[in-house]
């Protein structure tokens, strides 16, 4: 099956710092990638959709400046969580589909906490 | 909105003890209903995409099947490597993904 890969698996950083994630199909052409959260014992919830070479769409109530998506190529898009702060703290997910294809494959997480 | 709900929240099973757990959703053009399965730590895993009702579908001891108001994941002799949460998503007309809160299934030996 398809693979999707995030980096890095865990991070922590003090607060006001930006931290920047990536997510990478290894074995496709990913034309949109979406990024979820998910805090402890609860379930997936979409942050934005992003489109190769265009600007990303944030679901409502996540900031867009705080928490800025790249999408430059078809195999990588980048969250970078800017002047992060404890409520930050959470497992963030990334997913990636194919044009036509409905399946969404997901990248292991990435675990951040912020100090 | 789209909503999807699961039940239980929790499933405890002895090994062998066949059970099902539930996804009740209500979406304005399903493309499809996703099963999948979250170890801790880890991303969700695909198991099964749903497209109509009367659709199903297995894979080893785990069989998922759809109505229009709801699916079903049947987890036939579970096995202690069963243990897992799992989740149900709706895919509506914009691809998006909307996630129920999952059932998390212990199964003992």
């Amino acid at each position: 099956g398809a693979v999707v890969s995030q980096h890095p698996s865990w991070v922590i950083c003090k607060s006001g710092t930006s931290v920047k994630i990536e997510c990478r199909s290894l074995d496709f052409q990913a034309t949109t990638m979406f990024w979820y959260r998910q805090f402890p014992k609860q379930s997936l919830m979409l942050m934005a959709t992003s489109n190769e070479g265009s600007k990303a769409t944030y679901e409502q109530g996540v900031e867009k400046d705080k928490f800025l998506i790249n999408h430059a190529s078809l195999t990588l898009s980048t969250l970078t969580v800017t002047s992060a702060h404890p409520e930050d703290s959470s497992f963030y997910i990334c997913s990636a589909g194919t044009s036509g294809i409905n399946e969404q494959f997901f990248g292991p997480g990435t675990r951040l906490t912020v100090l | 909105e789209d909503q999807v709900t699961q039940s239980p929240e929790a499933l405890r099973l002895q090994e062998g003890e066949s059970s099902s757990l539930n996804c009740s959703y209500t979406v304005s053009g399903l493309r499809g209903l996703f099963w999948y399965r979250q170890d801790p730590g880890k991303g969700p895993e695909f198991l099964f995409t749903l497209y109509s009702a009367g659709e199903e579908k297995e894979k080893e001891r785990l069989k998922a099947t759809l109505t229009k108001k709801e699916s079903f994941l049947h987890i036939t002799a579970p096995k202690p490597e069963d243990s897992a949460t799992y989740l149900c998503a709706v895919q509506a007309t914009d691809y998006k993904l909307s996630f129920g809160a999952g059932t998390t299934v212990t199964v003992r030996a």
